[in-house]
């Protein structure tokens, strides 16, 4: 057990729909972390903020986004879904940046039908 | 342009030979260099980084890895592996510069046999 929890572990939806994936960091951790994994293109880092603010940006679509709260925990938004972006979506949390242990949470397993 | 290849899709070996998982990476900038574990079902473990200093990394379970600045390398090596070795195995580089962007290889998928 990492100490990241991710909500929903798994959820079906439509195309052209809206949802939210919840992450929960580690205690004491700054940093969390989006990523997606799928067959088609495999891993990629969406996004990162730290302690509330957008630190790095990856591979995020705009119809994408992401904010950190003030009790540290994060929600990624993803709307106008599309057949393509059914994958898993994993959270990670770290002290601090990017030279510091990222741990993973389980995962969202996002199915759009 | 940035990109991390691993030569090897999958692994095949023996439970107590050694291993060596091959990472090249293209970058004209400095990078930090990270080799992560998948188990099934799970999210990322991971085993082992480098940022500066000692090209010798030494990771969790028994795993070290050695970065080849003039080959653009970083291969993970075991020297004696165990079934429980069974894993996806991603190798990936992070740019410090230009906004961490970080980038995964496609993965090696290694399957120790008994």
């Amino acid at each position: 057990d990492s100490g990241v929890t991710q909500t929903p572990k798994h959820l079906i939806t439509a195309t052209g729909q809206r949802v939210t994936l919840r992450c929960s960091p580690r205690s004491g951790d700054l940093s969390v972390y989006w990523y997606q994994q799928s067959l088609d293109q495999g891993l990629q880092f969406l996004i990162q903020y730290y302690n509330g603010e957008e630190r790095a940006k990856g591979n995020i679509l705009e119809r994408f986004s992401a904010q950190q709260f003030p009790d540290l925990h994060s929600e990624l938004n993803l709307s106008s879904l599309e057949l393509g972006d059914s994958a898993l979506y994993f959270c990670a949390s770290s002290t601090g940046g990017f030279t510091d242990t990222q741990y993973f949470g389980p995962g969202t397993r996002l199915t759009v039908l | 342009a940035q990109s991390v290849t691993q030569l090897d899709s999958q692994v095949p070996v023996f439970e107590e030979a050694p291993v060596e998982l091959r990472c090249n990476y293209s970058s004209s900038v400095s990078v930090y260099l990270f080799w992560y574990v998948q188990y099934p079902n799970q999210g990322l473990q991971l085993l082992l980084k480098y940022l500066s200093g000692s090209t010798l990394v030494k990771g969790i379970n028994g795993f070290e890895a050695e970065f080849n600045k003039s080959q653009t390398s970083f291969h993970l090596r075991k020297p004696s592996v165990h079934i429980s070795d069974t894993a996806e195995y991603f190798c990936a580089v992070t740019l410090p510069r230009g906004g961490f962007k970080t980038i995964f290889g496609a993965g090696t998928r290694l399957f120790v046999k008994a």
